[in-house]
């Protein structure tokens, strides 16, 4: 089983809908966890970061964490076409030098 | 005023060649990273640097090596580059004695194309 898994899309929404991206995990030790967007041919840039489970909200970005579930969740509302773009989630272990990347889901938000 | 700046942006070459990559971060982070994104857009770690320090040496094949002549600067060197060595390769920064050290600063990436 890989440590995270990721649905690769594509996903197409409407401009203005709700935008829900999901990831699950394995391993349990995970504490932190974070949302990169990455634009075509650019690199990934930091969305979120949260650690432990909960919510976090920044505009129209929530981040939510379930470590019971081993779930981590990002929405987006009032989704525009400036959104398009892949969201990589990410998870690291405390003590660990080393972010694990899931394979990313294409977004387009379409006008 | 680039963060993370690489070089070059793009490389194309024949297969057996040797090719160096090279990253620098103005930043004032600790530590720097050597990303490969594959065709499926999967990113996986390749090595670390921690204040010139070797930190994360994952199963890459010893052809590639990193080099850190100090923390502002992490190259990449390859040899005899094979077909299946063509990808982006993303450089990162982050810093580490901080809060987040997760928050990586990434560059936009060297695509590299071997003929």
């Amino acid at each position: 089983q890989k440590e995270v898994e990721q649905d690769p899309g594509p996903l197409s929404v409407p401009e203005g809908a709700i935008v829900s991206l999901n990831c699950t995990y394995s391993n349990s030790a995970f504490q932190y966890f974070m949302w990169y967007r990455q634009y075509s041919r650019k690199g990934p840039e930091l969305l979120m970061y949260t650690y432990s489970s909960g919510n976090k909200e920044d505009g129209r970005f929530t981040a939510q964490v379930d470590k019971s579930s081993k779930y981590i969740s990002l929405f987006i509302r009032d989704s525009q076409p400036s959104d398009s773009a892949t969201y990589l989630c990410a998870i690291a272990g405390a003590g660990s030098y080393q972010l694990t990347f899931g394979k990313g889901t294409k977004l387009s938000v379409i006008p | 005023d680039t963060a993370v700046s690489q070089t070059p942006k793009y490389l194309v070459t024949q297969m057996g060649n040797d090719k160096s990559i090279k990253c620098e971060q103005n930043l004032g982070h600790d530590t720097m990273y050597w990303y490969k994104q594959d065709s499926k857009k999967f990113l996986k770690i390749m090595f670390s640097y921690n204040n010139k320090e070797l930190i994360i040496n994952e199963t890459v094949p010893n052809r590639f090596s990193p080099k850190s002549p100090d923390k502002a600067h992490l190259n990449l060197h390859i040899n005899s580059l094979e077909l299946g060595d063509s990808a982006v390769y993303f450089c990162a920064s982050s810093q580490v004695s901080s809060g987040r050290k997760y928050g990586y600063t990434f560059g936009s990436g060297t695509r590299l194309t071997v003929v």
